[in-house]
């Protein structure tokens, strides 16, 4: 099972773009990697997926190294309303012997100051 | 179309008591999931559902807890004998499906909030 490591916590200025990484060394070949967000006293949301290389979508876009062993969330322009808990999500997938395995990381506090 | 709803949003109970949690997934998702999550914690895997059955049930943390699943739709998840560390907000979550495993993205319901005297 693929475990996560990501900063705790990071600060930013409104206006600016801001990159959280993900590590996971142990990612496995079928694995994909996902982000969600979640603000106090909400579920998470899903914000992007990805396999491999580059994905973008209309909130964010995903970097992903040809070694997969890390990701990296891009959020352009924060503003206030992006502070919030990241989480990225590895092993998402099916297992040979039937076993779904869902772990989160700790998540990353973005604050983002005025 | 309602998103995943969850009841109560808040339980407080007696330790020793049991507890029914109940979720409502969107309507036609096939997976379900139930999560955990203590103050100031990430998220604790506890239960997945593919229709009305539970393929992974490797996160409940003790034979006190126990899920179902019924008519592929409404979960319910219950904890025997609470104990004061069981206080979290439990979440569930659906999806469409699993296709290949493609992972669809979860749907997370509000939460419920559970606090153990």
């Amino acid at each position: 099972l693929a475990k996560t490591t990501q900063p705790i916590s990071m600060d930013s200025y409104e206006g600016q773009e801001v990159n959280i990484t993900c590590s996971h060394n142990n990612i496995a070949t079928n694995d994909y990697i996902t982000w969600y967000q979640q603000f106090p006293s909400q579920g998470p949301r899903f914000i992007i997926q990805g396999y491999k290389t580059k994905v973008t979508n209309e909130v964010a876009s995903l970097f992903i190294p040809a070694d997969r062993k890390s990701s990296t969330l891009s959020l352009p322009r924060v503003s206030l309303s992006d502070t919030a808990v990241y989480y990225c999500l590895v092993g998402d997938r099916y297992s040979g012997a039937g076993s779904y395995q869902l772990t989160f990381g700790k998540g990353t506090k973005l604050s983002v100051i005025p | 179309g309602a998103g995943v709803s969850q009841s109560p949003s808040n339980k407080v109970t007696e330790k020793g008591k049991d507890v029914e949690l109940r979720c409502d997934p969107i309507s036609g998702h096939t997976a379900l999931y139930w999560y955990r999550q203590s103050l100031g914690q990430g998220l604790e895997f506890l239960i997945y559902f593919q229709g009305n059955s539970a393929p992974d049930k490797s996160g409940l943390p003790s034979d006190r807890f126990s899920a179902e699943r019924t008519g592929g739709s409404v979960s319910t998840l219950t904890i025997q004998r609470t104990q004061q560390e069981d206080s979290a907000v439990y979440l569930c979550a659906s999806s469409p499906s699993r296709l290949r495993g493609i992972p669809y993205e979860q749907y997370f319901g509000p939460g419920t909030r559970l606090t153990v005297t």
